[in-house]
């Protein structure tokens, strides 16, 4: 299955500021997806970066809070913009693989993100 | 109600025990996925099921798909086991609904 590298592992960041986390796959892959874990919480779909393509966001999720690159089959961006202590949680990329009749997912490390 | 239903919520356990954990869904499903999350925050997919049983090593994954169930089995359980498990059904594409975890602690 795929291997995903995912940075930062962690950052504390002010409010007003923006952090981009970056997810890096060592194979190409179609479907590349963005997962929010608030404290206590599950995780919750932000948007689905298709290469080529605008992402397509998840109801409560804009792109101008949480704008997505995906230039390529290997890597993609997401941007927390403008933060607040709200945005604290765990941010996951994750991909998905084919495999036999059904889909696999791989996730990366996360990246626990805090603002003071 | 919640799609993807699990319990216990939280779990403490002493090493060597047998340890189950359960999940139960309530919307048609390609496949029930058993992830576990360490304290970091990375995920790492232990079973993909789609019908009957999987083992790897001492983890067990049973699904029956007429009941809408599935469990989780961890023999002989040790420390390095303690993390967060969490169920999740894929369902219509490739949407994931997860569910809101297992908090297992296993005490030396």
């Amino acid at each position: 299955s795929a291997v995903i590298s995912q940075k930062p592992s962690r950052d504390i960041c002010q409010r007003g500021t923006s952090l981009t986390i970056q997810c890096q796959v060592d194979s190409q892959v179609t479907m590349m997806f963005w997962y929010r874990q608030q404290p206590g919480q599950s995780l919750t779909l932000i948007a689905t970066a298709n290469q080529g393509s605008e992402a397509t966001y998840e109801s409560g999720f804009v792109i101008d809070k949480f704008p997505i690159s995906r230039p390529n089959l290997t890597f993609s961006t997401l941007t927390v913009s403008n933060m607040s202590p709200e945005d604290s949680s765990i941010y996951l990329c994750s991909v998905e693989e084919r495999r036999g009749w059904n889909y696999g997912y791989t996730f990366g490390s996360g990246t626990r993100l805090t603002v003071v | 109600k919640n799609e993807v239903e699990q319990s216990p919520q939280n779990l403490t356990a002493q090493e060597g025990e047998f340890i189950t954990i359960n999940c139960s869904y309530s919307v048609g499903i390609s496949a029930l996925h058993w992830l576990q999350q360490h304290p970091g925050g990375g995920i790492v997919s232990l079973f993909m099921l789609s019908s009957g049983k999987k083992k790897h090593g001492r983890l067990i994954a049973t699904i029956n798909i007429q009941e809408k169930h599935s469990s989780l089995h961890i023999t002989a359980s040790h420390p390095r086991d303690s993390a967060v498990y969490i169920c999740a059904v894929g369902t219509s594409g490739s949407r994931l609904t997860f569910g809101e975890g297992t908090q297992l602690t296993v005490n030396p």
